[in-house]
């Protein structure tokens, strides 16, 4: 089956820098990638998602690119605020497939 | 955040006894999920389901049932077989089987504390 891994599980940046999160996968047949934003307390909430047939998306100040011949994909966030201060998740599941892996998660702390 | 509820938002179980968390959701989705979260480890797959009356086991299905006897609902047991079931469960749905790229909706959670 997919097996998620997440790089780095902890991360702390600066107000204003940016913040790159890192994610593999094993399963080649998997062509879908979102990324889940965890608040303390809350629920996960989807911020970005990347499907296989392209490599980099965009919104705003976070992007995903992805890497299929490495079977990687990654979030940035730039000019964090700390409001971005949660925990991410990757993960990765097939077409017609509802069997979603998720990684260990990222802790995210911007520092004011 | 309506959509997708959990009941309880805590709850206390003695050991031995099975407990049962409820999921609900009102957004027509087909498919349905659960979660374990434990600190450090992110979301563990319990059990899903993809459609009414069929479900399947997750990566640690062990000392857990589940139900789907209605579309809507998606129940979880506890049973006393599970040895460490102290954590936060989360329920998800997403629109379903035979459409790609399914984005889940996830529930507030369930903070499951054994005593």
């Amino acid at each position: 089956g997919e097996n998620v891994e997440q790089h780095p599980s902890t991360l702390s940046v600066q107000e204003g820098d940016s913040a790159v999160i890192k994610c593999t996968y094993s399963d080649s047949a998997s062509n879908y990638f979102p990324w889940y934003k965890q608040e303390l307390g809350k629920r996960p909430q989807l911020i970005i998602d990347i499907r296989s047939n392209v490599g980099e998306k965009k919104d705003q100040r976070i992007a995903v690119t992805l890497n299929k011949t490495a079977k990687h994909f990654s979030l940035h966030i730039t000019e964090t605020q700390p409001e971005d201060s949660a925990v991410y998740f990757c993960a990765a599941s097939k077409a017609n497939n509802n069997d979603m892996r998720f990684g260990a998660g990222t802790r995210l702390t911007v520092k004011p | 955040d309506g959509g997708i509820t959990q009941s309880p938002k805590y709850l206390f179980r003695k050991e031995g006894q099975n407990v049962t968390l409820s999921c609900e959701q009102n957004l027509n989705h087909d498919a349905m999920y659960w979660y374990r979260q434990d600190p450090g480890q992110g979301l563990r797959l319990i059990y899903y389901s993809q459609i009414v009356n069929d479900f399947q086991k997750g990566d640690i299905a062990e000392g857990y049932s589940v139900s789907r006897e209605k579309k809507e609902s998606f129940p979880l047991t506890v049973t006393s077989a599970q040895k460490n079931p102290t954590a936060f469960y989360l329920c998800a749905s997403s629109v379903g089987i035979g459409l790609s790229y399914n984005e889940q909706f996830f529930g507030p959670g369930t903070r499951l504390t054994v005593l």
